[in-house]
């Protein structure tokens, strides 16, 4: 699978758009870019994800390069409740050598500030 | 409906004792996941399950470490002869199947080894 590189930490204030960039240089054609988040004592929790087209649902907009090789996860009006760290994940799909295993990295740790 | 359950939420033992741990993934989801949580690290795979067969237990520490699935539902993860480097929160997943689903996880089993 694909390694990513996410930046360890940043602030954002209550009711800013927060951007949070993900970079997969080495994604190939059949990897999916997967967000997840996880509140502090609770498990991680499914945000969105895409494979080359922009998508978009309730939680947040995701943005994928023209080259697949960066992302970015806008969260539109950021809110105390959305300080987590945010996690980062190429997936590649089921095929007789891999199963698609989730690789969690470090992430990035969100403060969302008043 | 409900998520994925898993027990106990937390469970503190002496080292050399054995653990259980369970994981009730939501209806009707074929695949389950297990992963490890240290303190302040991301998410280590453990073992993946499809059905009751395990494709993957590339991520098991050690031979103390075993899981099954019964009846394609509830899974238990056991740990023998527990270490102190055992201590992590253990969390539980499952996805609809493996190909490419989005994996829902538990609120995860907060293990302390004395």
């Amino acid at each position: 699978d694909a390694k990513t590189t996410q930046p360890p930490s940043m602030d954002c204030a209550e009711g800013r758009a927060a951007n949070l960039p993900c970079n997969h240089s080495t994604i190939s054609g059949n990897e999916y870019v997967y967000w997840y988040r996880q509140i502090h004592s609770q498990g991680p929790q499914y945000i969105i994800h895409g494979l080359k087209n922009n998508e978009t649902n309730e939680m947040a907009s995701l943005i994928i390069t023209e080259d697949r090789k960066s992302s970015t996860l806008i969260l539109p009006h950021a809110t105390l409740r959305d300080t987590a760290v945010y996690y980062c994940i190429v997936r590649g799909i089921m095929t007789t050598d891999s199963w698609g295993k989730f690789q969690f990295g470090a992430g990035t740790q969100v403060v969302v500030t008043p | 409906g409900a998520g994925v359950s898993q027990s106990p939420s937390n469970k503190v033992t002496e080292k050399g004792k054995d653990v259980e741990l369970r994981c009730d993934p939501i209806s009707g989801h074929t695949a389950l996941y297990w992963y490890r949580q240290s303190l302040g690290q991301g998410l280590e795979f453990l073992i993946y399950f499809q059905g009751n067969s395990a494709p993957d237990k590339s991520g098991l520490p050690s031979d103390r470490f075993s899981a099954e699935r019964t009846g394609g539902s509830v899974s238990t993860l056991t740990i023998q002869r527990t270490q102190q480097e055992d201590s992590a929160v253990y969390l539980c997943a499952s996805s609809l199947s493996g190909n490419q689903e989005t994996q829902y996880f538990g609120p995860g089993t907060r293990l302390l080894v004395l």
